[in-house]
């Protein structure tokens, strides 16, 4: 099993550019997440999906948007980048969405706007 | 307003020096509440689940116990290898979207 993986592992944008950050996970998880996560603070949820078809909002999910068209993949779309999306994205999955199960993550995305 | 607040933010220790990290949390409801273990460059990696009050978990030299407002991470004679940042997270019951709320972390630095 190779987990969950990201692509691309790094990338700079200009303000205004779009891009889509990619995940995937192999272990027939139903819930997929991502976080992004800022220098001194915590993990932030920026959407979740509980299956494939079904996706919601999380914490901070302004300027970014997401789909989730299989089991396995669960893509980040970034419109119109803005320096205040500079951050390291994480993606994670887990079996179900209750504390017996844990989250999985993923490498990471470092992403920089400039 | 549900918080979870990690301290020290930083630990130096020597090899072998013993120590303890602390998570303090405020939830409505406490779920489930996990350790995580982030290397530079990496995402988290689990290490325990803890679910109510008075409940230990060991795996080699880490020990996590719960109490109803915190849990600390026990590092038992500590090597090198030790040395990363340890992330504490909650469960926590709020409107059926089992949200977590993550601390920003314990970064440790074991010396040889």
């Amino acid at each position: 099993n190779a987990g969950v993986t990201q692509t691309p592992k790094f990338r700079i944008l200009k303000i205004g550019q779009s891009m889509t950050l990619q995940c995937t996970q192999d272990m027939n998880h139903n819930y997929m997440y991502w976080y992004r996560q800022d220098p001194g603070m915590g993990l932030k949820l920026i959407y979740y999906s509980v299956g494939a078809g079904i996706t919601d909002k999380g914490e901070v999910p302004n300027g970014y948007n997401v789909s989730r068209s299989t089991t396995e993949d669960f893509p980040l779309r970034l419109e119109l980048a803005a320096p205040s999306q500079t951050s390291v994205y994480f993606c994670a999955s887990s079996y179900s969405g209750d504390s017996y199960n844990e989250q999985f993550f993923g490498p990471g995305t470092r992403l920089t706007v400039l | 307003e549900d918080q979870v607040t990690q301290s020290p933010e930083a630990l130096r220790l020597q090899e072998g020096e013993s120590s303890s990290l602390n998570c303090s949390y405020t939830v409505s409801g406490l779920r489930g509440l996990f350790w995580y273990r982030q290397d530079p460059g990496k995402g988290p990696e689990f290490l325990f689940t803890l679910y109510s009050a008075g409940e230990e978990k060991e795996k080699e030299r880490l020990k996590a116990t719960l109490t109803k407002k915190e849990s600390f991470l026990h590092i038992t004679a500590p090597k090198p290898e030790d040395s990363a940042t340890y992330l504490c997270a909650v469960q926590a019951l709020g409107s059926g979207t089992y949200k977590y709320i993550f601390g920003t972390g314990t970064r440790l630095k074991v010396l040889a």
